[in-house]
């Protein structure tokens, strides 16, 4: 079974500008989160959503947005990026149920410059 | 929300030596607590769980206990190899709610 696909891998944008990442998450899992990993600070949740529906959200500005498609795939858009917007961006999937594992991408490494 | 907090942030134990980290939840609700472990340039990976009906559970080298009154939960490694040279990441989460809210990690180093 493929395990979660994120991309791209690296990215290079410049102040101002958008960028879009995705998320391909293992078949059959209908939940998907983002998470925000910059050194010290950990994990922070970003959003989840299942079957096309966000569930939950982080405390993050409204820049950041995401979605889910009707094969559970999903997207994160932040706009007017900013130098703070660089990060490793990881994405999870979880098989339906309560208390479940969630397994992670490889991230995309966003650079702003 | 929730909020946890993690201890050490960094941590360097002997080869063969215990290693033990812990994490503090706020959230009297919480009932699922999984510990990942990432290495460096990997993607994070559960390691163990444990959920609020029992209060330890072992795999092998590694354990974890978890104290519903104090909400506090801890990660216990023996014997240590260095292979277990990563960061490790606590979370927290309620029945329900499929937000995982993370500690700030541990980078443990294994010296040989």
């Amino acid at each position: 079974k493929a395990g979660v696909t994120q991309t791209p891998r690296y990215l290079i944008k410049t102040r101002g500008q958008q960028v879009t990442l995705s998320c391909s998450p293992i078949s059959g899992h209908r939940s998907v989160s983002w998470y925000q990993q910059t050194p010290g600070q950990g994990l922070q949740f970003l959003f989840e959503y299942f079957s096309e529906t966000q569930r939950n959200k982080g405390n993050f500005p409204g820049r950041f947005s995401g979605r889910q498609f009707s094969n559970s795939r999903s997207e994160m858009n932040v706009s007017t990026l900013e130098l703070g917007d660089s990060a490793l961006y990881l994405c999870a999937s979880r098989p339906t149920g309560p208390n479940t594992e969630a397994f992670f991408g490889q991230g995309t490494r966003l650079t702003v410059v | 929300g929730e909020n946890v907090e993690q201890h050490p942030s960094t941590l360097s134990v002997q080869e063969g030596d215990s290693a033990v980290i812990k994490c503090t939840y706020s959230d009297s609700a919480s009932n699922y607590f999984p510990w990942y472990k990432q290495e460096l340039g990997k993607r994070p990976q559960l390691i163990i769980d444990i959920r609020s009906n029992v209060g330890e559970k072992k795999d092998q080298r590694i354990a974890v206990t978890l104290n519903k009154t104090a909400k506090h939960f801890s990660l216990h490694i023996t014997e240590t190899q260095p292979e277990d040279s990563a960061v490790y990441f606590c979370a927290a989460t309620a029945f329900g709610n499929e937000k995982l809210t993370f500690g700030t990690g541990t980078r443990l180093t294994i010296i040989p």
